[in-house]
């Protein structure tokens, strides 16, 4: 089955509301990381984290790695209309498999 | 972007019919993925390569096989396609192992059986 999980799978926020999604691996992770998917488009690349209680900031986002590497979340300040699209999680689960979450799609309400 | 290009983009076939899919890059990287995506199940990796002619299998491989004869080619098959194929495939590349390597997308191929 899945191996790496994230809730919730959709997310409906107003314009300047905040939003989260949390990504939970059954196994430790040595790094996790963040891509966004827009509608139509490919995934790409946001950020790796690769340290025990890691925490990275790109301007409204912020992530971060769980003590144990085995959990980690995205949190977007403020959204706005461009932060639309689906946002993934991937890690390598086993070897040079790299497992990706099942995703949380996110709308902005103008 | 990274020099990836996946043909064909879009195919409509039927049950039963071999289809193969190409994932060709300009970047010289060693590693290559080949991912399916389906709603709610997000991105589940097929096959996977680590060099010409070093590949293995992913999560959800059963009903394809894959090559890799050139570094810069990795091929997508579907023996003899069903229904439950239906969805788009992603090839991605990557520099480094899964350790230190970020991934970057193709456009995507879009199969639909019949």
């Amino acid at each position: 089955g899945q191996q790496v999980m994230q809730i919730p799978q959709y997310q409906h926020v107003q314009e300047g509301e905040d939003f989260t999604t949390y990504c939970n691996s059954s196994t430790t992770l040595s790094n996790i990381q963040w891509y966004k998917q827009r509608p139509g488009g490919h995934p790409v690349f946001l950020i790796q984290l690769v340290k025990s209680g890691e925490v990275k900031k790109q301007k409204r986002l912020t992530f971060q790695f769980g003590e144990a590497k085995k959990n980690s979340s995205l949190h977007i300040t403020a959204t706005q209309t461009t932060d639309v699209g689906t946002y993934f999680c991937a890690g390598p689960v086993t070897g040079n498999q790299f497992y990706f979450g099942t995703g949380t799609s996110l709308t902005v309400i103008p | 972007d990274a020099g990836i290009t996946q043909s064909p983009r879009h195919k409509v076939t039927e049950t039963g019919t071999p289809v193969t899919l190409r994932c060709h890059q300009t970047e010289n990287h060693r590693y290559m993925y080949w991912y399916r995506q389906d709603p709610g199940h997000g991105l589940r990796l097929i096959h996977y390569s680590y060099g010409v002619k070093d590949t293995d299998k992913g999560e959800v491989s059963d009903g394809y096989s894959v090559s890799r004869s050139k570094t810069e080619d990795f091929l997508l098959t579907l023996e003899s396609a069903t229904s439950s194929q239906t969805s788009v495939y992603f090839c991605a590349i990557s520099e480094s192992a899964t350790n230190t390597g970020e991934l970057f997308f193709g456009e995507g191929s879009r199969l639909t059986v019949l």
